[in-house]
């Protein structure tokens, strides 16, 4: 299963909100992470189940989708979101991921 | 706390075989639910899934990969290892072990990867 996010680079505000989208290439109903990667860390889960918010992770991450389109969206944009951004699905035993999306400053 | 550290060589020669140790705390492999994956991040910042062990000693393998990779746990003594034959220097990447979380939804388990380890760099190298 392949996934492609889009766009790659997006360019924004302290403020703004920000929308990142992720296509599976076949159905993955709701079997989708969404990871942050700030540079030189380890990712970490935001989001789960396509939808769920991680535990302690800030109500302006929030995901939609199902099937083979998903969201990450994030509402007001705050400089430690400055980051890369990765879908994942698990639909299958070893999942796999998006290529990332950076966010940078405007 | 839930927290996994990546050890292993730094650098390994082309042909040469890898062995990564991932050692964890703050949950047990024993309990169902639970599983260990091995993701590697290329220079070009690509994220790809490699191995995966769960609490029944199921093993799953990257389809490209799976001749090359073997992965196994010690639950005595918190630890998974993962070794990867035949090394290239298109291997060459930092290596993360992460925790698999279950959770049931409509009767059914799913899982996904909600901790990581801080990952090790391996350059395959001559």
């Amino acid at each position: 299963i392949q996934l492609t996010q889009s766009p790659s680079t997006l360019s924004a505000s302290v403020g703004d909100r920000v929308t990142i989208t992720c296509r599976a290439s076949q159905s993955i109903l709701t079997w989708v992470a969404w990871y942050q990667q700030r540079p030189g860390k380890a990712p970490k889960v935001l989001i789960y189940d396509a939808s769920t918010l991680e535990s302690g992770v800030p109500s302006r991450f929030s995901g939609s989708g199902s099937g083979t389109e998903f969201v990450l969206t994030i509402t007001s944009l705050q400089p430690d979101d400055f980051a890369t951004y990765y879908c994942q699905q698990y639909n299958t035993y070893v999942g796999t991921f998006g290529q990332g999306t950076k966010v940078e400053v405007k | 706390q839930v927290t996994l550290r990546e050890s292993g060589p730094a650098l390994v020669k082309p042909t040469q075989t890898l062995t990564l140790t991932c050692s964890f705390s703050g949950f047990s492999l024993t309990t169902r639910g639970m599983c260990v994956t091995w993701i590697r991040q290329t220079p070009g910042k690509a994220l790809e899934s490699l191995a995966r062990i769960d609490w029944d000693d199921d093993k799953y393998y990257s389809p490209s990969l799976r001749t090359r990779l073997d992965i196994s746990k010690d639950t005595s003594k918190n630890q998974v290892l993962f070794t990867m034959t035949n090394m290239d220097p298109a291997d060459t990447a930092t290596y993360y072990c992460a925790r698999i979380r279950g959770y049931e939804k409509g009767g059914y388990n799913y899982y996904f990867v909600d901790v990581w380890g801080k990952g090790t760099t391996v350059t395959v190298s001559s």
